[in-house]
């Protein structure tokens, strides 16, 4: 079965550092993988997503994240954090049985110190 | 374009009291999922339809959750009776099986206090 972990609850970062949030999958079949963020008191937003194009995805905000099938991981990274960028950030993986149903990992908090 | 509405957004109610959420998907949106987040648990799927038929409830806790979808615009999840542990915030999210990309598109949430 699919699975996602993602290292590290909680991130903090200073203004201008780069931002790194790790994502771990499973699955039996190639997935598709999506970083989403949800900003206090509302819902998810899809940040970027892979669909087995180019492994190298770039999402809104200035951030990107890298497919690597050796190491099945799908890192979420920005080159200088700001401080609009706090927030919780969870990695999802689609279902290895083909359905649309997605499994989310438990989530990382990142904060932003000035 | 109007994205997944919800609502209540905030539901205040007592421990038996029976708990009303509502959702309308996108327009166009043929699967539709109920997600609940809490401290403890994270983010977890609940239920999900397609074309307004159950397809995965083994989610739902227990039987005093229901979730149904009449129509294509429209879905509920109730809880009756309420527990002070079905404190939560509750997600609805769409997608379209027209999509390639599997991505879902989630509600702002109902924040469910159970006294």
């Amino acid at each position: 079965a699919q699975s996602v972990t993602q290292l590290g609850s909680h991130v903090s970062v200073s203004e201008g550092a780069l931002v790194l949030l790790r994502c771990n999958y499973s699955s039996s079949v190639p997935p598709y993988l999506f970083w989403y963020v949800q900003y206090p008191n509302q819902g998810l937003q899809l940040l970027l997503k892979y669909t087995s194009a180019a492994t190298l995805v770039k999402g809104i905000n200035g951030f990107e994240a890298e497919f690597k099938k050796s190491e099945t991981s799908f890192h979420l990274t920005k080159p200088s954090a700001h401080m609009s960028d706090a927030a919780e950030y969870f990695c999802a993986v689609t279902s290895d049985t083909g359905r649309r149903a997605l499994t989310f990992g438990s989530g990382t908090r990142l904060q932003v110190q000035p | 374009d109007a994205g997944v509405i919800q609502s209540p957004r905030h539901e205040v109610t007592e421990m038996g009291q029976e708990v009303t959420l509502r959702c309308k998907p996108i327009s166009g949106h043929d699967y539709l999922f109920w997600y609940r987040q809490t401290m403890m648990r994270g983010l977890e799927l609940l239920i999900y339809f397609n074309n307004n038929v159950p397809i995965d409830d083994s989610g739902m806790p227990e039987d005093r959750f229901s979730a149904k979808m009449p129509n294509a615009s429209f879905s509920t999840l109730k809880i009756q009776p309420s527990e002070p542990r079905d404190s939560a915030v509750y997600f609805c999210a769409s997608t379209s099986s027209t999509s390639s990309s599997y991505e879902q598109y989630f509600g702002p949430g109902t924040r469910l206090t159970v006294t």
